[in-house]
């Protein structure tokens, strides 16, 4: 998707394990978000950012850390992943004219 | 946020106009109405957003009665490639400060040939 890129795009980690997902946008926007989708649902929010250097708990924050340490960037964070933490992952920020948001094409994570 | 409620699931055939209706009796005066579309292994896409009446783009129209309960996503003459899950949102747009998109579990087209 133009303006939001995601990687990997897909990765298994072993339950324990740590990894970092990246977002990157060139749309220079302040706003960014991560969200989980798990088969049959909807997108549910993790964490949040408004801006370089701030971060906020959404829906499903447990287990997941992030940072906007650069404004184009937003990482979120795996310490100890598990089982439950099996799904895709998709970032997304505002489109600047206020209509709607752009999402990233996502992360397939599979922790066994 | 407000909460919605649309059809789990639709049928229809190619060149035939779908129309999707949602549900948001509890939605808020700065609240707008948006619609978005996913394709397996894609993030979703924007399709369309209104606040009232009518809104028409190249994709779809959107249709908001006067009480704002409720709104239809149309979609003219589908296609095969028309076949995605389609979300309806409600909540404030970013020009009313920042905002958090809630995702119900959204309504999966299947269009036949």
């Amino acid at each position: 998707n133009a303006g939001v890129t995601q990687t990997p795009k897909f990765r298994v980690l072993k339950t324990g394990q740590s990894m970092t997902l990246l977002c990157a946008q060139d749309m220079n926007h302040e706003y960014m978000y991560w969200y989980r989708q798990d088969p049959g649902m909807g997108l549910r929010l993790i964490h949040y950012s408004v801006g370089e250097g701030t971060t906020a708990k959404g829906e499903v924050p447990d287990g997941y850390n992030v940072s906007r340490l650069k404004k184009q960037n937003f990482l979120l964070g795996l310490e100890s992943a598990a089982p439950s933490q099996t799904s895709v992952y998709f970032c997304a920020t505002p489109n600047r004219d206020g209509y709607g948001y752009t999402f990233g094409s996502g992360t397939r994570l599979t922790v066994v | 946020l407000a909460k919605t409620t649309q059809p789990i699931s639709m049928d229809s055939y190619e060149g035939q106009e779908v129309n999707i209706t949602c549900s948001h009796n509890n939605i808020a005066t700065n609240d707008y109405i948006t619609w978005y579309q996913q394709f397996p292994s894609q993030g979703p896409r924007f399709i369309i957003q209104g606040y009232k009446t009518k809104v028409t783009n190249e994709v779809a129209s959107l249709f908001i009665p006067a009480d704002r309960k409720s709104s239809t996503l149309s979609l003219p003459r589908v296609s095969l490639s028309d076949t995605a899950v389609y979300y309806c949102l409600v909540g404030p747009t970013m020009n009313s400060g920042y905002s958090t998109l809630t995702f119900g579990k959204g309504t999966m087209l299947l269009v036949s040939p």
